[in-house]
C-alpha cells in the first residue's frame, strides 16, 4: 500500500523558514518523480514543486521560485520542502504527492500557518 | 502559464442522476511525446484529493466506471453517471503537460 506521511508543519512568523518532510512507503521511491501541492484555507489547489526521481532536476512556479527548495533522500525514502522567506500567502495545507505524470497518491497534508 | 477554466463552479445533482464538468485550457495540452496530460481529481470534505481519471480518459485504480473522461486539445469533460452520495465534493482538473502545472478552480458537486 502506498503511503505518504508529511511532518514539519506549524506556525511560523513572516520572513522565517520551515522545512517539511514526507516519508514514503509501499513503492520503489527512487523510481518516481515527487511533488508538493498546497491548498490555502477554503481555496483551490496550487502545484508548488516537483523533483525528478534522481533528484537531478527540480521545477517550481514563479510564486515560490527562489524561496522554496524541493529535495529528496532516496536512501531514506524521504522528500523535503525547504521554505524560506515565508509570507502570509504561503499559509496552506501542503500535500506530498507521488508524480506519475498525474499526482496519483497524496499524503494527508500538513498545515503551515505564516503569521506574526 | 496555462489557464484552466472549469465550469460550472457549482453543480446541484439528484442522487442517481448524471452530470458533466467542463475543463478548458488556454493552450493545447498535447505534449511533445504525443500524450495529453489532463487529469481529474475529487476532494471530499476534510480529505486529500484523490485521482479519478488520468491522461484524459483512463480510470485510476479502484475508480468505478460511473466516472468517464473525454476530450482533446483544449476541451475536456468529466461525466459522472448514477451519482452516489460518496461522489459529492469538489472536482478539479489538472494539466501536467506544461510547466507550471496548473489546476482548474474546482467544481462543487452538491445535492439538489
Amino acid at each position: 500500500e502506498v503511503q505518504l506521511v508529511e511532518t514539519g508543519g506549524g506556525l511560523v512568523q513572516p520572513g522565517r523558514s520551515l522545512k517539511l518532510s514526507c516519508v514514503a512507503s509501499g513503492f520503489t521511491f527512487n523510481n518516481y518523480w515527487m511533488s508538493w501541492t498546497r491548498q490555502a484555507p477554503g481555496k483551490g489547489l496550487e502545484w508548488v514543486a516537483s523533483i525528478t526521481n534522481s533528484g537531478g532536476s527540480t521545477y517550481y512556479p514563479d510564486s515560490v521560485k527562489g524561496r522554496f527548495t524541493i529535495s529528496r533522500d532516496n536512501a531514506q525514502n524521504t522528500l523535503y520542502l525547504q521554505m524560506n522567506s515565508l509570507r502570509s500567502e504561503d499559509t496552506a495545507t501542503y500535500y506530498c504527492t507521488r508524480e506519475n505524470w498525474a499526482f496519483d497518491y497524496w499524503g494527508q497534508g500538513v498545515m503551515v500557518t505564516v503569521s506574526s | 502559464d496555462v489557464l484552466m477554466t472549469q465550469t460550472p463552479v457549482s453543480l446541484p445533482v439528484s442522487l442517481g442522476g448524471q452530470v458533466s464538468i467542463s475543463c478548458r485550457s488556454s493552450q493545447s495540452l498535447v505534449h511533445s511525446d504525443g500524450n495529453t496530460y489532463l487529469h481529474w481529481y475529487l476532494q471530499k470534505p476534510g480529505q486529500s484529493p484523490q485521482l479519478l481519471i488520468y491522461r484524459v480518459s483512463n480510470r485510476f485504480s479502484g475508480v468505478p466506471d460511473r466516472f468517464s473522461g473525454s476530450g482533446s486539445g483544449t476541451d475536456f469533460t468529466l461525466k459522472i453517471s448514477r451519482v452516489e452520495p460518496e461522489d459529492l465534493g469538489v472536482y478539479y482538473c489538472l494539466q501536467s503537460t506544461h510547466f507550471p502545472y496548473t489546476f482548474g478552480a474546482g467544481t462543487k458537486l452538491e445535492l439538489k
